[in-house]
């Protein structure tokens, strides 16, 4: 079935730059998303890149995608305190019921 | 722009009492889902829906009920509320997919 994996834990110091990784399974995901969560909130929608696209860059936020590898990444410049949370990554196949599978998170820790 | 907007933001319900969880878009989505968290853990789906009048269930969906009469509300119904079901719970809409802020849910 479908599987979306990140690594769990993601340490950067403020102004350096955030990178989090993603792979997934399906082949047929037609959007691949990323959502900031942080405690006690809801999950943000941050970006979102469609298959065809190789590259989407939205101020900060910088999205690569790999189809070949099935390798997602968010890459986030000049990373603030105000960027520690859980970071999800998720796909949404295409066509049916468009059911997206999330990825477990990662928690970026933002040092002064 | 309301996107997704949940009812309400928290409630305590005490062992088998009843409740219903609303949830509207304004997005015209046809598709929208239920999931729940639990603290520390990911997404589970509960139910969802493809459209208006469609409805079918996700990974975890003893203990609840849906509707979708309408493409902006999927409201969920808890019956017989139960401590296992204490979580914070949030509906969404797609493509692409938006979250509510979410319902924290306390069961005591």
């Amino acid at each position: 079935g479908e599987d979306v994996e990140q690594s769990l834990f993601l340490s950067v110091r403020e102004g350096d730059s955030s990178v989090i990784n993603c792979t997934y399974t399906d082949s047929s995901s037609t959007y691949l998303y990323w959502y900031k969560q942080e405690p006690g909130a809801g999950l943000q929608l941050l970006t979102y890149i469609f298959s065809n696209m190789d590259m989407k860059q939205d101020q900060r936020l910088t999205v690569l995608l790999n189809k070949k590898d099935k390798h997602l990444s968010l890459r986030i410049a000049d990373t603030q305190t105000g960027d520690s949370a859980i970071y999800f990554c998720a796909e949404n196949a295409s066509g049916g019921s468009y059911i997206p599978t999330f990825g477990r998170g990662t928690s970026l820790i933002v040092h002064p | 722009n309301a996107g997704v907007t949940q009812t309400p933001k928290f409630r305590i319900l005490k062992i088998g009492q009843s409740m219903t969880l609303q949830c509207a878009q304004d997005m015209n989505h046809n598709y929208m889902y239920w999931y729940r968290q639990d603290p520390g853990m990911g997404l589970k789906l509960i139910y969802y829906s493809v459209g208006a009048g469609i409805t079918d269930k996700g990974e975890v969906p003893n203990g609840y009920n849906v509707s979708r009469s309408t493409t902006e509300d999927f409201p969920l119904r808890l019956e017989l509320a139960a401590p296992s079901q204490t979580s914070v719970y949030f509906c969404a809409s797609s493509p692409p997919l938006h979250f509510g802020n979410g319902t924290r849910l306390t069961v005591t």
